[in-house]
């Protein structure tokens, strides 16, 4: 019955290690995005992706990439973890193609690094 | 670049005491603005999206207003389980949400 699904809930990892987070979305959707929330609560987006194209935040470092294997997943790996990457880490998806630009979240994934 | 300012930062009212949130937006083209509510530990949950100024949403004891600069969410006789951060964020010709910095409510009993 979950709409936004993501996993791990918490990741705990040493510096330089490179990591995975999956996302998956049973709502249909066309677009799907990820978002980093730091310890403010700030949530800043860090990209978005549907099957014609991926947009980056120019913020985001390049040891992020994100890899959609289908319409319905898109998983964040993460290169080379810096203890700066410790955040809350959210999956999102909408029907922005529609022009339908709510987005439905997961639950987040905790990610401490130390 | 859109931008999206949230006030007051943090809001403590008593069961009952109604009150407003205020999100102040700058957009080129919105597509949209959009109301969230956060609880601890989860993922924003969505409430409202408004279109255009002049339209309101309700639901249960949250009504959500929208002028050209501002929105409100404003909750009337709120209760303790109304207590939760409340995200604003807004869609512009990016077609991305831009998020404010939230309004953690406090309903004390």
């Amino acid at each position: 019955d979950t709409a936004v699904s993501q996993t791990p809930k918490y990741l705990v990892t040493q510096m330089g290690n490179d990591k995975s987070i999956k996302c998956e979305q049973n709502l249909g959707h066309d677009t799907m995005y990820w978002y980093k929330q730091d310890s403010k609560k700030f949530l800043k987006i860090m990209f978005s992706y549907n099957n014609k194209e991926l947009i980056i935040n120019e913020t985001v470092p390049n040891r992020f990439s994100p890899k959609s294997p289908d319409k319905a997943h898109l998983n964040l790996h993460i290169n080379s973890l810096e203890l700066g990457d410790s955040a809350v880490y959210f999956c999102a998806s909408s029907q922005a193609e529609r022009g339908s630009y709510e987005q439905y979240f997961g639950p987040g994934t905790r990610l401490t690094v130390t | 670049e859109d931008q999206v300012t949230q006030s007051p930062e943090a809001l403590r009212l008593q069961e009952g005491e109604s009150s407003s949130l205020n999100c102040s937006y700058t957009v080129s083209g919105l597509r949209g603005l959009f109301w969230y509510r956060q609880d601890p530990g989860k993922g924003p949950e969505f409430l409202f999206t408004l279109y255009s100024a002049g339209e309101e949403k309700e639901k249960e004891r949250l009504k959500a207003t929208l002028t050209k600069k501002e929105s409100f969410l404003h909750i009337t006789a709120p209760k303790p389980e109304d207590s939760a951060t409340y995200l604003c964020a807004v869609a512009g010709s990016a077609r991305q949400l831009t998020f404010g910095s939230g309004t953690q409510l406090t309903v004390l009993p």
